[in-house]
C-alpha cells in the first residue's frame, strides 16, 4: 500500500520567512501527487498537484513544490511566509494504477509576526 | 455556484442508533469519495465511487455502508455507530478519478462532524 510521511506535525516561521513543509512517499512508481491546505473549521483546498508533467509545480497562494523521484520526495515551499498561510497542509498521494487517495498526517504551519 | 453540500454539519448520537450523512455535488462529477479526519492521523480515505451504482472500499471502510444510485448523491451510511466513529467526516467529488488524465482537482466539502456517545 501507498504511504505518505510529513516530517513535522508543527511548523513555525516567522513573516517574511521562507517556508519548507515536508512530504515523502514509498512507491516504487512515481504516483500523483498533491498537497492541500485546510484552513481552520474548513474543508480541504488544492494548493497544487503532481502529474508526471514539469517537476517543479506552481500552485495557488505563491506556493511551488519539486517533485524529487531520487528522494521520493515532494516538499512543499513558498518563499515569503504571509500571516495568511497559518493553516494545516495535507500531502497526498494516489497511485497511477488505483483509484483510491492516501493523505499524510498533516504539518500545522504557524506565522509569528 | 459549484459546490459539494454535506448534512448535517454536525451531529451527536448514541451508540447503535442508525444515522445517514448526505453528501451532494452539482458539478455532474464522476467520482465521489469519503474521508474521516482524526488528530495526528490525517485523512482517511472510507469509500470512493467512480460513477453511479458503482463504489468501493477505501481504506478504512468498517462500519460504513455508501451508496451511488445518482450521479450527483452519494450518501455515508453508519448502520451501528460506534464511539470509534466519532470524527470529522469530509465528502469530496471530482470530474473523473483524478489520476486518469492526472488532471482532475477533488472539490470538498465543509465537513460533519460527529459524536457517537
Amino acid at each position: 500500500a501507498q504511504s505518505v510521511t510529513q516530517l513535522g506535525s508543527h511548523v513555525s516561521v516567522s513573516e517574511g520567512a521562507l517556508v519548507l513543509l515536508r512530504c515523502n512517499y514509498s512507491s516504487s512508481v512515481p504516483p500523483y501527487l498533491f498537497w492541500y491546505v485546510q484552513y481552520p473549521n474548513q474543508g480541504l483546498q488544492l494548493l497544487l498537484k503532481y502529474t508526471s508533467a514539469a517537476t517543479l509545480v506552481k500552485g495557488i497562494n505563491g506556493f511551488e513544490a519539486e517533485f524529487k523521484k531520487s528522494e521520493t520526495s515532494f516538499h512543499l515551499t513558498k518563499p515569503s511566509a504571509h500571516m495568511s498561510d497559518a493553516a494545516e497542509y495535507f500531502c497526498a498521494v494516489s497511485p497511477n494504477t488505483g483509484n483510491q487517495f492516501y493523505f499524510g498526517t498533516g504539518t500545522s504551519l504557524t506565522v509569528i509576526p | 455556484e459549484a459546490q459539494v453540500t454535506q448534512n448535517p454539519r454536525y451531529l451527536i448520537t448514541v451508540t447503535g442508533k442508525k444515522l445517514t450523512v448526505t453528501c451532494s455535488q452539482n458539478m455532474n462529477h464522476e467520482y465521489m469519495s469519503w474521508y474521516r479526519q482524526d488528530p495526528g492521523l490525517g485523512l482517511r480515505q472510507i469509500y470512493y465511487s467512480m460513477n453511479v451504482e458503482v463504489t468501493d472500499k477505501g481504506d478504512v471502510p468498517e462500519g460504513y455502508k455508501v451508496s451511488r444510485k445518482e450521479k450527483r448523491n452519494f450518501p455515508l451510511i453508519l448502520e451501528s455507530p460506534s464511539p470509534n466513529q466519532t470524527s470529522l467526516y469530509f465528502c469530496a467529488s471530482s470530474l473523473s478519478f483524478v489520476g486518469d488524465r492526472g488532471q482532475e482537482t477533488q472539490y470538498f466539502g465543509p465537513g460533519t462532524r460527529l459524536l457517537v456517545l
